[in-house]
């Protein structure tokens, strides 16, 4: 199975400061077709997950802009430009270019 | 709007079985893949299995821990999907959501959709 790897595992943020999700994958998640299958999930306190970015680098309908994903291959990242006070929560990054689907152990994102 | 709404959930012994239904409204389910995801309490998140569109053909995908006790299979004409779990052992017990792969003009977009969940807890 993909194993991803996230850092921090708990990234306490200043309100409007930026914050930075990093995942690595344990093979690359490059897949036959050339597009690769990672994304960033949001899970707030009490919520159901919800998708932000898929294929790396694509926001989902309704996603601020402060949200963005990049990386290539094996190493990932989620930036929030300016964190705000409803961004505190569970962030997972997970893949499905291979078979199980699987996530990594989440990053929890708090205000200082 | 987009709504996943899951059902079933509840208390049920070692060895006993349950069935969850996912019903998602407002996208195109006939083309729609469907996933399930758990979550144990406290824990992260885990894939635990997929069904295709009938058009893909209809197959179901399944993680290692849930293979052969669960079954996913759908229903298009009542916009429904269940997920069969059988022989169910106390590591089973999470909240399960159910999730969308959904058609977004010429290209799908994985896990887009998420129900708010539901319990299943496995004791005696």
């Amino acid at each position: 199975d993909i194993v991803l790897t996230q850092t921090p595992l708990s990234s306490p943020v200043t309100l409007g400061q930026p914050a930075s999700i990093s995942c690595r994958s344990s093979q690359s998640l490059v897949y036959g077709d050339g597009n690769t299958y990672l994304s960033w999930l949001q899970q707030r306190p009490g919520q159901p997950p919800r998708l932000l970015i898929y294929r790396v680098s694509n926001r989902f309908s309704g996603v601020p802009d402060r949200f963005s994903g990049s990386g290539a291959g094996t190493d990932f990242t989620l930036k929030i430009s300016r964190v705000e006070a409803e961004d505190v929560g569970i962030y997972y990054c997970m893949q499905f270019t291979q078979f199980p689907r699987t996530f990594g152990q989440g990053t929890k994102v708090e205000i200082k | 709007e987009v709504q996943v709404v899951e059902s079933g959930g509840g208390l049920v012994q070692p060895g006993g079985s349950l069935r969850l239904s996912c019903t998602v409204s407002e996208l195109s389910f006939t083309d729609a893949w469907v996933n399930w995801v758990r979550q144990a309490p406290g824990k992260g998140l885990e894939w635990v299995g997929r069904i295709k569109s009938k058009a893909d053909g209809g197959t179901g995908d399944y993680a290692a821990p849930v293979k052969g006790r669960f079954t996913v299979s759908r229903d298009d004409s009542k916009r429904t999907v269940h997920l069969q779990m059988n022989s169910l052992k106390t590591e089973d017990t999470a909240v399960y959501y159910c999730t969308t792969d959904s058609i977004h003009g010429s290209s799908s977009i994985r896990f887009d959709y998420w129900g708010q969940g539901t319990l299943v807890t496995v004791s005696s």
